[in-house]
């Protein structure tokens, strides 16, 4: 069956523009969540969404990074006005309701210049 | 959420058991004990998950100690594939099940 999957796969971006990234998760999964991996470093969370409760927007960094999901489909994650250090892989998961482990999808390597 | 350490790197060679351990001394009575793993370029893949009791699966054993302050991932019989960055995560408490990301142990398995 179909994963998770990420679009696009890269971004290259200039500094001050908005950019939109992608998340398909497997269907039928509720739960989805964003992550931010910069180079070298482990992932840290950004939102989370559990069908259609109020999202966790605590990992979000600024009021710059937003996110959308209806209902329990395809996500959005949308950095506006890009900075250098935005620069990261951006990482998308989902989670059967009930079940403990989260799919990965590939990731958008954004690059910011 | 309870912290995890873990050391930076470890070497195994090939066909040999690679243990792979983690402290977590301040976790608390729910919660879990989990692992992931993260192949060059990919996304992370998970592994195992345990409260208190050993666990298995097809992939891993996971100990953990009585005290629950430490646990060791084991692969019986590590392969060149099981190259990866190896991550330990005691999952908050709440429902959520975010994840908090360590810098995780970087396994080289050597032939």
């Amino acid at each position: 069956g179909a994963g998770v999957s990420q679009s696009p796969s890269n971004k290259v971006t200039e500094k001050g523009k908005d950019v939109e990234l992608r998340c398909d998760p497997i269907s039928g999964h509720t739960a989805l969540y964003w992550y931010r991996q910069r180079l070298g470093q482990g992932l840290e969370f950004l939102i989370y969404f559990q069908g259609n409760s109020a999202p966790d927007k605590s990992g979000l960094p600024s009021d710059r990074f937003s996110a959308e999901r209806t209902g329990e489909s395809v996500s959005t994650l949308t950095i506006q006005r890009t900075q250098q250090e935005d620069s990261a892989v951006y990482l998308c998961a989902s989670r059967h309701g009930s079940g403990d482990e989260q799919f990965f999808g590939p990731g958008t390597r954004l690059t910011v210049l | 959420d309870a912290k995890t350490t873990q050391p930076t790197s470890m070497d195994c060679a090939e066909g040999r058991a690679a243990n792979l351990p983690c402290n977590h001394s301040t976790i608390s009575g729910n919660e879990y004990v989990y692992w992931y793993r993260q192949i060059h370029s990919q996304g992370p893949q998970y592994i195992i998950h345990g409260l208190k009791n050993n666990e298995t699966n097809e992939m891993a054993s996971l100990i953990i100690t009585e005290d629950r302050k430490s646990s060791t991932l084991i692969l019986p019989h590590a392969t060149l594939r099981d190259t990866a960055v190896y991550y330990c995560i005691v999952r908050g408490s709440s429902n959520t099940g975010k994840l908090i990301f360590g810098q995780g142990t970087t396994l080289q398995v050597k032939p």
